[in-house]
């Protein structure tokens, strides 16, 4: 069975900084989908960022970059320029291609600090 | 944001009593997910469905059942609710196998 897991379970960063949020899995399939969630206060899950992993170039979106190492089966999120509304929970999810489920870290808790 | 509705938001029973949680969409997605979160354990996957009346079983499926009656409703069922039972349930949606996952806000069940 896949597992994800986040080795951090709370992480602080300054406003205007940088912060990573570590994120490893493991699996034996070469085919699967990468995630990352925010889950803010109000506990709505929303969506930051998606990677494949046939794809070599590391997904981007705005403020929030990842660093995928296939081989080392690591997913790091890099948070830039930190914002007061970025403090939240964050889930790592790993989705194999051929099956419907996904598999969710169990969370790493962000703090901005003004 | 994805047409993803649950009810109840929030529900409080007793110890024994039966309790279904509703989820319904307008995505038309062929996917839909019950997940439970706990302090600690993340996102844990009760029961999930890959179309009408075709159900599989998460990791922590003991205790609760589903339905999928149609498209756009996914039941779950906990046909005595026990105290262990007590918290946060997410619905979640996607249209395919690859497809993103896109969650409802949640029900918090607590049982006494």
């Amino acid at each position: 069975a896949q597992t994800v897991t986040q080795s951090q379970p709370e992480m602080s960063v300054q406003e205007a900084e940088t912060v990573t949020l570590s994120c490893t899995y493991d699996t034996s399939e070469s085919d699967y989908y990468l995630f990352w969630y925010k889950q803010p206060p109000s506990r709505q899950m929303i969506l930051v960022i998606r990677q494949e992993a046939y794809k070599q170039q590391n997904a981007t979106e705005n403020r929030f970059s990842v660093n995928f190492q296939k081989a080392a089966k690591s997913f790091s999120l890099k948070i830039s320029d930190s914002q007061l509304g970025d403090a939240a929970m964050y889930f790592c999810a790993y989705k194999q291609t051929n099956a419907g489920k996904s598999t969710f870290g169990d969370g790493t808790t962000l703090t901005v600090k003004p | 944001d994805a047409g993803i509705t649950q009810s109840p938001r929030h529900k409080v029973t007793e110890t024994g009593t039966p309790v279904t949680l509703r989820c319904h969409q307008t995505e038309n997605h062929r996917y839909m997910y019950w997940y439970r979160q706990d302090p600690g354990h993340g996102l844990r996957l009760i029961h999930y469905s890959y179309g009408v009346k075709d159900t599989d079983k998460g990791e922590v499926s003991d205790g609760y059942s589903v339905s999928r009656s149609k498209t756009e409703d996914f039941l779950l069922t906990l046909e005595s609710a026990t105290s262990s039972q007590t918290s946060v349930y997410f619905c979640a949606i996607s249209g395919s196998e690859t497809d993103t996952q896109y969650f409802g806000p949640g029900t918090r069940l607590t049982v006494l």
